[in-house]
Order: C-alpha cells, then structure tokens, then sequence
C-alpha cells in the first residue's frame, strides 16, 4: 500500500524547535518530490515547503522561509521538516504529501497528519 | 503569488442534485489546476488535475472543467459520502496556492 506517515508533532513554546518526519512506504521514495502543506484546523490548506528527488532543491512559504528547513533521507524513505524559531500562527496540522509524477505539482498521496501546537 | 479564488464557500445540497463549484485563478494557469475533497478530521483526497482529468479510483460523478483563469468542479447525482469540503489548488509554480474551500453540506 502506498502510503506516509508523519510523526514528530507536539507542544512547543514559542521560540522553540521541532523536527516533523514523514516515513514513506509502498513505493519508490527516491523518485518523487515531496510536500509539506498544513491547516489550522476548520480553515483551509497552505502549502509550506516542497524537496526535489535528491535534495538539491527546495522551495518554501514566504511565512517560514529562513525559520524551516525541508529534509530528506532517500536511503531511510523519510522526510523531514524542521522547524525553528516558531510562533503561535505556525499552530496547525501539518501534513506530508507526495507529488504526483509529472511536469506540474499536485499532491496524490496524503499523510493523515501531525499537529503542531505553538503555545506558552 | 497566485491567488485562488473559490465560490461558493458553502452550498446546500440534497442527494442526487447535480452540484457546481468555481475557482478562478488571478493570472491565466493553462489547465494546471486541482480539485481535492477533504472530510472532516481527515487527509485530503485528490480528485481532479490538470482541470479535467480524473485521479485513478475517484467516481465518474466527479468532472472538472476549464482553462485560463475559470475553472469548475462539478458533482453528478450527490451521493451521502460526497458531503465534505473542496479545494482547489493551483499547480503551475511555487508557492503552490490553494482556494479557500467550499463546504458541501446536507439540505
């Protein structure tokens, strides 16, 4: 079965740091780019950070640029998302997802979600 | 950033009426546009890309439409497990951008 799943959430105090993975299963990690994208829930979905294959190349929200750093192990099929200097608005559910193989980017494999609470 | 606009954010419908939603993009995406379903408490679910095509597995009730900056997401004959909420999501570059969703809810 082709699936993620994403660990690592919890409370944090405003300031802190996090480390959010994604353990990928049922297919070939390596060949796929992948997303974060998270919800404060009963709102909609942001997309927050996105990896190439090998990660090389990365791109992120303008909100957590410079504050999170998208990661990925091809050889332990994870991917991670770290998380400093974090603040209340960065409370949510945040999800792992992979890209859908082609030239676009859209997000075919859903993790059911980790949450993130940024509280004093 | 492209911005993703969709309407209604709310409809009210009863099982089996046909159901519409729209997303309109605020500069021309070509047909890199898609739709997801999300139920409450739960993962999204791709449904449509590149506007028009069906995701492997997703009922033929579903169909997506449109170019440019109009797109439409349209349900055939509402079935009970179709009350949920629906994105739109813009795929053409980074950020990725998604509309602010539109709750399908029980007449």
């Amino acid at each position: 079965e082709v699936q993620v799943v994403e660990s690592g959430g919890g409370l944090v105090q405003p300031g802190g740091s996090l480390r959010l993975s994604c353990e990928a299963s049922g297919f070939i990690f390596s060949n796929d780019w992948m997303h974060w994208v998270r919800q404060v829930p009963g709102k909609g979905l942001v997309w927050v950070s996105r990896i190439n294959t090998d990660g090389s190349d990365t791109s992120y929200a303008d909100s957590v640029k410079g504050r999170f750093t998208i990661l990925r192990d091809n050889a332990k099929n994870t991917l991670y998302l770290q998380m400093s200097s974090l603040r209340p608005e960065d409370t949510a559910v945040y999800y792992c997802a992979r890209d859908l193989p082609g030239p676009h980017f859209y997000l075919d494999v859903w993790g059911k979600g980790t949450t993130v609470i940024v509280s004093s | 950033d492209i911005q993703m606009t969709q309407s209604p954010s709310s409809v009210s419908a009863s099982v089996g009426d046909r159901v519409t939603i729209t997303c309109r993009a605020s500069q021309g995406i070509s047909s890199w546009l898609a739709w997801y379903q999300q139920k409450q408490g739960k993962a999204p679910i791709l449904l449509i890309y590149d506007a028009s095509t069906l995701q492997n597995g997703v009922p033929s009730r579903f169909s997506g439409s449109g170019s440019g900056t109009d797109f439409t997401l349209t349900i055939n004959s509402l079935q009970p497990e179709d009350f949920a909420n629906y994105y739109c999501q813009q795929g053409d570059n980074f950020p990725l951008t998604f509309g602010g969703g539109t709750k399908v809810e029980i007449k």
